[in-house]
């Protein structure tokens, strides 16, 4: 079966200093891979998503970052946090589309990210 | 007007209760339909995965998709305390695989 592992599970760090979370996939191979994050209220915002190694797509313009690079690999980075970039990280996974088939998405347990 | 909308509730019932927890959309191009469980500080978990319209059924869980009204529907029967969480109703199209628009979530009280 298919696990998704994100750590770590709390964060507190000082604005202005980098950032790096780090999602990882087993029991599939070329998994989609998403990265959320979640305010309060206001449900899930797409930040990033990639279809493969290097293939990564923005979704929101902000001093975040993404990169893949391995096959299960998703990593969250910033060079210098932001007070606005508090809030709960989610990674999620999905099979590759099948044809005109949509698949679902898993998601891992989140990282809680508070700014200082 | 957002994509999805969805009462944040709280929504408080007995435990053995029948559970109506509901979501309307505004793109008629939304094909794909999920519903999610979070609990609190915890990721969300796949419940119902459903495709265009009509009802799909698992357990004690039913998932109803009304594409005419725009109006999908989560029913949970004989409600547990263990059902207490926040449920999220997510939804995508054909034609893109990799975005999905997320209702803001339902928080559900199941008392004993």
């Amino acid at each position: 079966s298919q696990t998704i592992h994100q750590w770590p599970a709390t964060l507190v760090q000082p604005v202005g200093s980098p950032l790096s979370l780090e999602c990882t996939v087993e029991g599939t191979s070329n998994p989609n891979l998403y990265w959320y994050r979640q305010a309060a209220g206001r449900g899930l915002q797409l930040l990033f998503y990639s279809i493969g190694i290097d293939q990564i797509s923005s979704e929101v313009p902000q001093n975040l970052s993404a990169s893949r690079p391995q096959d299960r690999q998703f990593i969250l980075s910033s060079k210098k946090l932001l007070l606005s970039d508090s809030g709960f990280y989610l990674c999620a996974w999905s099979a590759p589309g099948q044809g005109d088939s949509n698949q679902p998405q898993h998601f891992g347990d989140g990282t809680r990210l508070s700014i200082l | 007007q957002k994509e999805v909308e969805q009462d944040p509730g709280p929504l408080s019932v007995p435990e053995g209760a029948i559970v109506s927890l509901n979501c309307t959309y505004s793109n008629s191009a939304f094909q794909y339909f999920m519903w999610y469980r979070q609990y609190s500080r915890k990721g969300p978990e796949l419940l119902m995965y459903t495709y265009s319209s009509g009802n799909k059924e698992d357990g004690r869980f039913t998932a109803q998709v009304d594409k005419s009204s725009k109006y999908i529907s989560l029913f949970i029967r004989d409600s547990q305390p263990s059902d207490s969480a926040t449920y999220l109703c997510a939804m995508g199209t054909k034609y893109n695989f990799n975005k999905f628009y997320f209702g803001s979530g339902t928080k559900l009280n199941v008392k004993p």
